[in-house]
């Protein structure tokens, strides 16, 4: 298996840019998660999916962020416009059921 | 809400056991999990015991739950250079409502010496 497969592994862009964010989870997981990881407040759940429907969303921090899961095997977290403060580590992870989440290797967001 | 902490750092000189200590708050939690992060990668599964359990053991790792104390802790014995990572202790809560949902802690930096 491939394990959870996220793109790209870095984006640079400049403030006021749009940004998309991709993953594609473990194939037969029913679960989809996106976080964020900074220093600053370690790792924040945004929203998790449940069978492509959007179960939790409390953790996205404002308008600017939309999530979407159009089919099983893909997602995407969008940004728009970002921000210098939404530069961090974004992981998409994936579960069966809701048990253990594996995790993506991440994608490292710079925003100037 | 829920709150996961950690101590954030710890070192250890190789060849000595670590102990990596986590409290949590939610009596409702069923699952708590470790995690292993190394540099520039995700979070990988270590371990994990199901809030029924005592104590879990895999290998070099041994899982030790008090759930009176809501204290969970991680022992790696004969710790090696190859430990060195950040380990994040995490909650599943109860399996009704936002059960799936992971709390993590703030992670433990664990530095192995030689």
């Amino acid at each position: 298996d491939a394990g959870v497969i996220q793109s790209p592994r870095h984006e640079v862009t400049e403030m006021g840019q749009e940004v998309t964010l991709r993953c594609k989870p473990i194939s037969g997981h029913d679960y989809l998660f996106w976080y964020r990881q900074t220093m600053m407040r370690g790792l924040e759940l945004l929203i998790y999916f449940n069978n492509n429907v959007p179960i939790d969303d409390s953790g996205m921090p404002e308008d600017r962020f939309s999530a979407k899961m159009p089919n099983a095997s893909f997602s995407t977290l969008k940004i728009q416009p970002s921000e210098p403060r939404d530069s961090a580590v974004y992981f998409c992870a994936s579960s069966r059921q809701g048990n253990e989440q594996f995790f993506g290797p991440g994608t490292r967001l710079t925003v100037l | 809400g829920e709150d996961v902490e950690q101590s954030l750092f710890l070192s250890v000189r190789e060849g000595d056991s670590s102990v990596i200590n986590c409290t949590y708050t939610d009596s409702s939690s069923t699952y708590l999990y470790w995690y292993k992060q190394e540099p520039g990668a995700g979070l990988q599964l270590l371990t994990y015991i199901f809030s029924n359990m005592d104590m879990k053991q895999d290998q070099r790792l041994t899982v030790l739950l008090n759930k009176k104390d809501k204290h969970l802790s991680l022992r790696i014995a004969d710790t090696q250079t190859g430990d060195s990572a950040i380990y994040f202790c995490a909650e599943r809560g109860a399996l009704t409502g936002g059960g799936n949902k992971l709390t993590f802690g703030t992670g433990t930096q664990l530095k192995v010496e030689l």
